[in-house]
């Protein structure tokens, strides 16, 4: 079975401009969480997904925003980037709901923003 | 905000010696997760706790819960060099629509 999968793998933006990372989750797995790493902050919440319906999200301003299609494929936006963006972004896909059953992660987005 | 605590930060052991990483929180939850990292990789899902008293164990590796004590333990039996990589623990809120991530212990096996 083929595991989370995450386009694109790098991608280099500018401040201000917005950007767009794509999640394909485990065949079968309705859940799609996303997380963002960076050296400072450590590992940090940024939504859950289940259904296509937002059911949690982090601390984090408005300018993060996702979405979960049919397919359970789900995307993360990023708008007005900042160079503090810089960082890892993981999604994670789940059976259920993640909270309660494991996750499985992708390989992750690594954004750089100059 | 609820603050998650791992110590040590950083552990470097001997294979064959066995050690405990901690995970302390600071307000109530009754679902804990354990994870692996390898340098610039992913993570990996290792145990996930859902309940006070919750032990699981996978290998060399034995995670439990004590709910009341807000914390967790990940406990490594006779470390091997593959064992090296990032533990990271993470709860949720009361609330459980919150998760929040430690710091990171990393672990390196010196054969």
């Amino acid at each position: 079975k083929a595991g989370v999968t995450q386009t694109p793998r790098y991608l280099i933006k500018t401040r201000g401009q917005q950007v767009t990372l794509s999640c394909s989750p485990i065949s079968g797995h309705r859940s799609v969480s996303w997380y963002q790493q960076t050296p400072g902050q450590g590992l940090q919440f940024l939504f859950e997904y289940f259904s296509e319906t937002q059911r949690n999200k982090g601390n984090f301003p408005g300018r993060f925003s996702g979405r979960q299609f049919s397919n359970s494929r789900s995307e993360m936006n990023v708008s007005t980037l900042e160079l503090g963006d810089s960082a890892l972004y993981l999604c994670a896909s789940s059976l259920r709901l993640p909270l309660t059953d494991t996750q499985y992660f992708g390989p992750g987005t690594r954004l750089t923003v100059l | 905000e609820l603050k998650v605590e791992q110590n040590p930060l950083f552990l470097s052991m001997q294979e064959g010696k066995n050690y405990t990483i901690y995970c302390n929180y600071s307000t109530t939850s009754d679902r804990l997760y354990w994870y692996r990292q390898d340098p610039g990789k992913s993570l990996e899902s290792l145990f996930v706790l859902l309940s006070n008293g919750a032990v699981k164990q996978e290998g060399r590796l034995m995670a439990s819960l004590d709910t009341k004590a807000r914390l967790s333990t990940l406990h490594i039996t006779a470390a091997v060099h593959d064992l090296s990589a990032t533990y990271f623990c993470a709860v949720t809120s009361n609330t459980g629509n919150q998760f929040y991530f430690g710091t990171g212990t990393s672990l390196t096996v010196i054969p």
